[in-house]
């Protein structure tokens, strides 16, 4: 079975300017959270997605968007572009949204706002 | 939503065993309790998951006391290559505190 990836590895950005990053959740998992990790930090959960639909949201701006597509792959959208946007983002899914978790993360994109 | 509570740092040497114990007074009945391992420019990685008493894989021990409201991640004979952070994770919540930064040395 695949793990979870993540697209792309590093990009990028200028102050502004919008992002997509993408996730490919691992086969059989329709639960996927996203996750901001500044460095020197831990991961700031951003939100979580059950089924396609939000299920869950952390301290985060509207500008923070996100999908989940019938396939269960992922898609985090920041606009507007800020330099503290910088940071590690992670993706992460698990099989289903109950409190026994145990969630696969990908490797992360590493975004660089200048 | 059940807070943990972690040292932020730990040093051990090659070889020795490693306890790190979390703290999480207000677990709920049915809350699992899981803890994660990161390296430097990783995701986390999942080592273990329990409900109760003890828990034992190939990586790590669980121990979880009767009233759950710590748990003890036990790393025997650690070498470098567990020098990484350690996540407690309660339930559902997927919130990562600071975590515990253990450092082994040789």
């Amino acid at each position: 079975e695949t793990g979870v990836t993540q697209s792309p590895t590093h990009l990028i950005k200028t102050r502004g300017q919008q992002v997509t990053l993408r996730c490919s959740s691992q086969s059989g998992h329709n639960t996927v959270s996203w996750y901001q990790q500044a460095l020197g930090q831990g991961p700031q959960f951003i939100f979580q997605y059950y089924r396609e639909e939000e299920n869950g949201r952390g301290n985060f701006p509207p500008r923070f968007s996100g999908l989940q597509f019938p396939n269960y792959s992922s898609e985090l959208n920041v606009n507007a572009l800020e330099l503290d946007d910088s940071a590690l983002y992670l993706c992460a899914s698990s099989p289903k949204f109950d409190r026994a978790g145990g969630y696969t993360f990908g490797s992360g994109t590493r975004l660089t706002v200048v | 939503l059940a807070k943990t509570t972690q040292p932020i740092s730990m040093d051990s040497y090659e070889g020795q065993e490693v306890n790190i114990t979390c703290s999480h007074n207000n677990i709920a009945t049915n809350d699992y309790i899981t803890w994660y391992q990161q390296f430097p420019s990783q995701g986390p990685r999942f080592i273990i998951q329990g409900y109760k008493t003890k828990v034992t894989n190939e990586v790590a021990s669980l121990f979880i006391p009767a009233d759950r409201k710590s748990s003890t991640l036990s790393l025997p004979r650690v070498s470098l290559s567990d020098t990484a952070v350690y996540y407690c994770l309660v339930g559902n919540d997927m919130r990562f505190g600071a975590g515990t930064r253990l450092t082994v040395k040789p």
